[in-house]
């Protein structure tokens, strides 16, 4: 199995610009979470999913858009690029009732 | 979900057992105590969780007092892959919660050769 599988790897936008990271996973989990992470600083949960066509905002959603068409993806978008948008991005997987998140390798993204 | 305090740093000598500390006080009844680790760079890994009993997997020993206040996870033979940030979690949901986990900063834990 794959896993949470995140592209692109790394990224650089310029101030304004639109894109879209994004997150895949084959292990049929329907739980699935965007976090970003500041350097030197723990996770931040931006949204989740709890299943094909539902999401909700976690604690920092500003500036971000996402969509779960599917079961297995779940990309996030970003419209009009910030450099406080500048952060590494990681998409997470679960399953109700399972052991714990499984994890990407992460997006870093710069935005100049 | 309750708030965790743990140690920002920890040194821990190559081959010996590294107790990681954490601190829950105001954790409910319901709860369980989760560990994730991130090793530089890389995505966070889950580690180890419970409720009440001690849980031990192929990874670490979760020791979880009678209080439920604190815990430790114990990493019984330390290498140098176990450098990394250690992240004590709280929540209510055993799956690791549908709607997020609140990660805080960790303790960066350091095997010295």
């Amino acid at each position: 199995n794959a896993g949470v599988t995140q592209t692109p790897k790394f990224r650089i936008l310029k101030i304004g610009q639109s894109m879209t990271l994004q997150c895949a996973q084959d292990m049929n989990h329907n739980y699935m979470y965007w976090y970003r992470q500041d350097p030197g600083m723990g996770l931040k949960l931006i949204y989740y999913s709890v299943g094909a066509g539902i999401t909700d905002k976690g604690e920092v959603p500003n500036g971000y858009n996402v969509s779960r068409s599917t079961t297995e993806d779940f990309p996030l978008r970003l419209e009009l690029a910030a450099p406080s948008q500048t952060s590494v991005y990681f998409c997470a997987s679960t399953r109700q009732g399972r052991n714990g998140y499984t994890f990407g390798s992460g997006t870093r993204l710069t935005v100049v | 979900d309750a708030k965790t305090t743990q140690p920002p740093s920890m040194d821990c000598a190559e081959g010996r057992a590294a107790n990681l500390p954490c601190n829950h006080s105001t954790i409910s009844g319901n709860e369980y105590v989760y560990w994730y680790r991130q090793i530089h760079s890389q995505g966070p890994q889950y580690i180890i969780h419970g409720l009440k009993n001690n849980e031990t997997n192929e990874m670490a020993s979760l020791i979880i007092t009678e209080d439920r206040k604190s815990s430790t996870l114990i990493l019984p033979h330390a290498t140098l892959r176990d450098t990394a940030v250690y992240y004590c979690i709280v929540s209510l949901d055993s799956g690791g919660g549908a709607d997020g986990l609140t990660f805080g900063k960790g303790t960066h834990l350091i095997i010295q050769p």
